[in-house]
């Protein structure tokens, strides 16, 4: 089965800050990875699919990259909207497998 | 598009319970779909998915022999059969409809709620 390792676990950061969100595949999964936005007491919310892809909807702050092993979840300038936990998930054969989680809380 | 989850409550270790998840505002029969799970302040959890006619259907390893996943095209409803429950089960289960040929999930139920507890 694959693993996905995300990092950091918790992200400690101010409006208007740019940050990263990273995600490690246990061996190479091509580009099938989504990222995930999900807010206490709701379902997940599609952000990111197919490593790079935004969802429509989506604000542009958000943009996904990586490809193989690595991928990289940006959010350009922090907005108060944004302050959420955020997983991504691999999708490239079965069992798929989300990262642990990264809860991007306010500095 | 509308996933609505239901079935849910509190139950014995080693009793069952079969959640469904009705859908609306999309042609279901075209579409696979999956059952994610999240334990309490917990990480989201892959459990399995079934695809759009039933041909095929994958499961997590931990649930694999007890839970079943199938699905009624005619009612526009998925299901999850789980049996023999343990309490590592309790969690929030959520149905999710997978994107159309690039994959990932793109609509979310509000879940609904096992507690699997003496």
């Amino acid at each position: 089965d694959i693993q996905m390792t995300q990092s950091p676990s918790t992200l400690s950061a101010s409006v208007g800050d740019r940050v990263t969100i990273t995600c490690r595949a246990s061996q190479s999964i091509s580009s099938w990875l989504a990222w995930y936005q999900q807010k206490p007491g709701k379902a997940p919310k599609l952000l990111i699919y197919k490593a790079s892809s935004l969802e429509s909807g989506v604000p542009s702050r958000f943009s996904g990259s990586g490809s193989g092993t690595e991928f990289t979840l940006t959010i350009s300038s922090l907005q108060p909207d944004d302050f959420a936990t955020y997983y991504c998930l691999h999708y490239n054969s079965y069992p798929w497998t989300f990262g642990q989680g990264t809860k991007v809380e306010i500095k | 598009v509308q996933l609505v989850e239901s079935g849910g409550g509190v139950v014995q270790p080693g009793r069952s319970l079969r959640l469904s998840c009705a859908a609306s505002g999309f042609t279901f029969s075209t579409y696979v779909m999956h059952w994610v799970r999240q334990a309490p302040g917990k990480g989201l959890e892959w459990v399995a998915v079934i695809w759009y006619d039933g041909s095929n259907k994958y499961y997590a390893d931990s649930v694999k022999g007890r839970f079943t996943i199938s699905r009624d095209n005619s009612k526009n409803t998925l299901y999850l059969q789980t049996n023999s429950l343990r309490a590592e089960d309790t969690a929030m289960y959520y149905c999710a409809r997978e994107k159309s040929i690039v994959g990932a999930l793109d609509y979310w139920g509000q879940g609904t709620l096992v507690t699997v507890s003496s």
